[in-house]
């Protein structure tokens, strides 16, 4: 069964650096988000992603944040210069429609910042 | 804007007894609910939806979920619970935003 493959599992960085997260998303699928869920909070929507370019983003995902499908299998988030509220678990999704809420997550890649 | 709220961060039940998550939305729109699962260590997978069709939604796993919306209700049911249904539940709600989740609840089974 295909399946949102991401890399790292976990990371650990310093606050300050820079980090990527990388997301396979399904094969034939155009449409790939990114969520976090913060330790003891809920699942946060960050951005949605289609045609190369962002269809929607939310108040979280702010000039620190970016997203690239740097080619045609990857779809990656960057965190610039990270901060301790950062850590968190980030997760991504894809589709194949948008708005249908049939989104197919990734197992998640765990930062923390220390 | 679209919320909910998951009554219960935590239940347990024994192996082959009932299970009832509690969920409360909250929406301006006629909403789109979902449940997501997520087992431990692996990504979130949707467990059924419901989108305005019948109110009452069978999903993966025997579980099933009925729309109420005099009570604004999506309560995530199953009649009998088995070990491998241990797990963190999400209820979702789309309205005219991206997915809104709920805390979740973490379902421990007894055996």
């Amino acid at each position: 069964e295909p399946e949102v493959t991401q890399t790292p599992s976990h990371q650990v960085t310093q606050m300050g650096q820079e980090v990527i997260l990388r997301c396979v998303p399904i094969s034939n699928h155009l449409y790939f988000y990114w969520y976090r869920q913060i330790l003891g909070q809920k699942v946060e929507f960050l951005v949605s992603f289609y045609n190369n370019e962002i269809s929607e983003k939310s108040e979280i995902f702010d000039d620190q944040f970016s997203v690239e499908r740097p080619d045609g299998s990857n779809f990656t988030l960057k965190i610039r210069s990270t901060k301790l509220e950062d850590s968190a678990m980030y997760f991504c999704a894809s589709s194949v429609e948008p708005n249908t809420g049939e989104l197919f997550f990734g197992e998640g890649s765990r930062l923390t910042v220390l | 804007a679209q919320s909910v709220t998951q009554l219960d961060s935590h239940v347990s039940v024994s192996e082959g007894t009932p299970v009832l998550l509690r969920c409360n939305y909250s929406s301006s729109y006629s909403p789109s609910l979902f449940w997501y699962v997520q087992h431990p260590n692996k990504g979130l997978q949707l467990l059924l939806k419901y989108t305005s069709a019948a109110t009452l939604v069978k999903g993966i796993n025997g579980f099933e979920a009925e729309f109420k919306k005099s009570e604004t209700s999506f309560h995530l049911t199953k009649p009998s619970a088995h070990m491998s249904d241990a797990a963190e539940y999400f209820c979702v709600v789309r309205g005219n935003t991206p997915l809104v989740f709920g805390k979740g609840t973490r379902l421990s089974v007894i055996a």
